[in-house]
C-alpha cells in the first residue's frame, strides 16, 4: 500500500529534550515535506526537500532540523523542544511538480 | 506569493442536503493545482478532490465537485447530500511554483468546520 508513515503517532516530552519524528514514504517521491498544525494558524511548512540532500526552510523553521540522506527518510529533529512546539505534525510527499501530496497519519506532540 | 482565503470558519448542514464550502485564492503563477482535503477529529489528512489551473471542466469525485472559476479565482467544494459522517474540518490548498528555488510548494487555507446535523 501506498502511504506515508509517520511515528510516533503521540509524544510527550519535556523541555530541551531532544526528540525526532521520522517520516518514511514507500512511493519513491522526489519531494518530502514537513508541517505543523495549530489552531487558527492552519496548517504551516516548517521544512521541504526537493531531493536526497536538498532541503530548505518553509515558513516557521526556527528550532527545527531535518535530513534527506535516503529517498524514502525524512526526519525531523527537535534539538531542545520548547512549549511553543506543542503541535501536530504533518508529513507529507509527493512526485515533483505536480500531483497531490500523501499526507502520513499526523504527530501529536506535547512538550512541558 | 501564494494566498488561500477560506472565509467560512463553520458551517452547518442538515443530513442529506449540499452545502458549498468557499475558497478563493491568489497566485501569479499560470500553472497551479487546487485541492481539497478532509481533516476529521482523528487528526489524518485525507485527499478529497483536485483541480488544475487548465482544467476545462470542474472535478468532480462522487458526491464531492470543485465549482472552479478561474476568473474570480475561488474553487469552491460542493458536498452533495451531505452525511454525518462529513462532519470534518476541511482545508482548501493550492500547489503552485516557488520561483526561487523550483520546489513547488502546497499552500493551505485556515479551515472550514463543517457539522453535519441528523
Amino acid at each position: 500500500e501506498a502511504q506515508v508513515t509517520q511515528n510516533p503517532r503521540y509524544l510527550i516530552t519535556v523541555t530541551g529534550k531532544k526528540l525526532t519524528v521520522t517520516c518514511s514514504q514507500n512511493m519513491n517521491h522526489e519531494y518530502m515535506s514537513w508541517y505543523r498544525q495549530d489552531p487558527g494558524l492552519g496548517l504551516r511548512q516548517i521544512y521541504y526537500s526537493m531531493n536526497v540532500e536538498v532541503t530548505d526552510k518553509g515558513d516557521v523553521p526556527e528550532g527545527y532540523k531535518v535530513s534527506r540522506k535516503e529517498k524514502r527518510n525524512f526526519p525531523l529533529i527537535l534539538e531542545s523542544p520548547s512549549p511553543n512546539q506543542t503541535s501536530l505534525y504533518f508529513c507529507a510527499s509527493s512526485l515533483k511538480g505536480a500531483g497531490g501530496y500523501t499526507f502520513g497519519s499526523g504527530t501529536r506532540l506535547t512538550v512541558v | 506569493a501564494q494566498k488561500i482565503t477560506q472565509t467560512q470558519p463553520g458551517m452547518f448542514v442538515q443530513e442529506k442536503e449540499a452545502v458549498t464550502l468557499d475558497c478563493t485564492y491568489d497566485t501569479s503563477d499560470p500553472s497551479y493545482g487546487l485541492f481539497w482535503y478532509k481533516q476529521p477529529s482523528s487528526g489524518e489528512m485525507i485527499f478529497l478532490i483536485y483541480q488544475g489551473s487548465y482544467d476545462q471542466q470542474n472535478a468532480t469525485e462522487g458526491r464531492y465537485s470543485l465549482n472552479f472559476q478561474k476568473a474570480r479565482k475561488s474553487a469552491n467544494l460542493v458536498i452533495s447530500a451531505s452525511q454525518l459522517g462529513d462532519s470534518a474540518m476541511y482545508f482548501c490548498a493550492m500547489r503552485g511554483a516557488n520561483t526561487d528555488s523550483g520546489y513547488s510548494t502546497l499552500t493551505f487555507g485556515k479551515g472550514t468546520m463543517l457539522l453535519v446535523s441528523p
